[in-house]
């Protein structure tokens, strides 16, 4: 089993500021199966990123995405007042196939 | 625009069956991607209970395969969900979505329905 450790917890910026994710895989993965997801309370996740570094569509060049083998990152270069949710990352790989990281809070300081 | 609407029970007793269905709108469940079932535990993260494919090719989350069954009606564009033998553990909101038949990431999400396992 892949496990998906993100990093940090809980990460407290400000507007304007930039915001660095981690996803970090207990095994290689395929970059093309590794995506980041964004959710805001009482909402769906919504697909940012795919194939490490794909936007998807509608989706701000504020983001970005990058990495590979086992340390990916997504990128905020600067933050919108709307960009404060929590953050997924998900692969595609070993059983038990699809797995998510735990998530990362990005909070308002 | 794909469109992905969960429902069904909203409360379910301990050791019954979860059943859920996911009606998908501006989009034919029979053209190329999977459709998936993820859950989301209250404050807690995402986790993917399976995904199936027009045509019969199923993807398993192996730790809970043997609790969980997951079709398609192609007649009505729905997907369904079974969870047998519930306990609290599986109190959670409960979301469909569709994934690309590649690489699997998921590009569409329905709005989520909580489901409640208490007698």
């Amino acid at each position: 089993e892949i496990v998906l450790t993100q990093s940090p917890g809980t990460l407290s910026l400000s507007p304007g500021q930039r915001a660095t994710l981690s996803c970090r895989a207990s095994q290689i993965v395929n970059r093309s199966y590794l995506a980041w997801y964004q959710q805001k309370p009482g909402q769906a996740p919504r697909l940012l990123i795919y194939g490490a570094s794909g936007r998807a569509t509608g989706i701000p060049d504020r983001f970005s995405g990058g990495g590979s083998g086992t340390d990916f990152i997504l990128t905020i270069s600067r933050l919108e007042p709307e960009d404060f949710a929590v953050y997924y990352c998900q692969q595609y790989g070993r059983s038990p196939t699809i797995t998510f990281g735990q998530g990362t809070r990005l909070e308002i300081k | 625009q794909v469109q992905l609407q969960e429902s069904g029970p909203g409360l379910v007793k301990p050791s019954e069956t979860l059943s859920l269905t996911c009606s998908v709108s501006g989009f034919s469940i029979r053209s190329g991607y999977y459709w998936g079932w993820v859950r989301q535990p209250p404050g807690k993260g995402l986790e993917w209970l399976g995904s199936i494919y027009y045509g019969g090719n199923s993807l398993d989350n192996t730790s809970l395969k043997s609790r969980v069954t997951i079709s398609l009606d192609t007649s009505k564009n729905q997907i369904s969900l079974k969870v047998t033998s519930v306990s609290a553990a599986d109190t959670a909101v409960y979301y469909c979505a569709r994934s690309d038949s590649s690489w699997y990431w998921f590009d569409s999400w329905g709005q989520g329905t909580l489901v409640t396992v208490s007698s």
